[in-house]
């Protein structure tokens, strides 16, 4: 069935780092994919999402870029910030549009 | 535009008992689905509603049941909860639940069972 792995974490990282979170995906078909944000104590916010291979999904710094060869989703930011503190979920959407998510890597930016 | 809103925000119930929690949809959005987050694990997929019925299910026992009304709220009702029913419920709506739809989620429900 359709399932997403992602790095576990935690992660801890410097202000201004760089960060990569990787996500890898199986499917059958053409999945849509997401990177959805929780911080403490709320729900989900999309981050940023693909919908087909080759397409690079950006929002607030954040890129990551669909690879069909690799069924990969990787999720980099050049320069880390305190406030970008959180927990990353990687997901994908199958034909029905159900959400399967990884596990989540919780990410901690220190000052 | 309001987003996505659920209530109660937390509840503690006992084991066996019944519980109904509820969600607005955004407006404009036909679709509702339901999922379980445990506590650090990522969300997993109970069922989707669209326009009144139900749109596909995921591995979940028949104990979860839900409805969505003319409006396109919805609800979770959870029968003869057990202590692993612990845990965020939360509730997304979008468009017209397609693959590629971006859906938008609640705050959740946090729900205790003891």
């Amino acid at each position: 069935g359709d399932s997403v792995t992602q790095m576990e974490g935690p992660v801890t990282l410097s202000e201004e780092a760089f960060l990569t979170i990787n996500c890898t995906y199986t499917a059958t078909g053409y999945p849509s994919l997401f990177w959805y944000v929780q911080y403490p104590g709320e729900g989900l916010q999309l981050l940023l999402k693909a919908t087909k291979a080759d397409d690079k999904g950006s929002n607030k710094g954040f890129e990551a870029t669909y690879r069909k060869e690799t069924t990969s989703f990787h999720l980099e930011k050049g320069s880390v910030q305190v406030s970008d503190s959180a927990v990353y979920f990687c997901a994908l959407s199958d034909r029905r549009g159900r959400l399967y998510f990884g596990r989540g890597t919780q990410l901690t930016v220190w000052p | 535009e309001t987003g996505v809103t659920q209530s109660p925000t937390h509840l503690i119930k006992t084991r066996g008992q019944q519980v109904t929690l509820r969600c607005s949809s955004q407006s404009g959005h036909n679709t509702v689905s339901w999922y379980q987050q445990a506590l650090g694990q990522g969300p997993q997929f109970i069922f989707q509603y669209y326009r009144e019925e139900e749109n596909g299910r995921g591995n979940f026992p028949p104990r979860f049941s839900g409805l969505q009304f003319p409006n396109y709220s919805s609800e979770l009702n959870v029968n003869a909860l057990e202590l692993d029913d612990s845990a965020l419920y939360l509730c997304a709506s979008s468009q017209s639940g397609g693959a590629e739809e971006t859906q938008y989620f609640g705050p959740g429900t946090r729900l205790l069972v003891l």
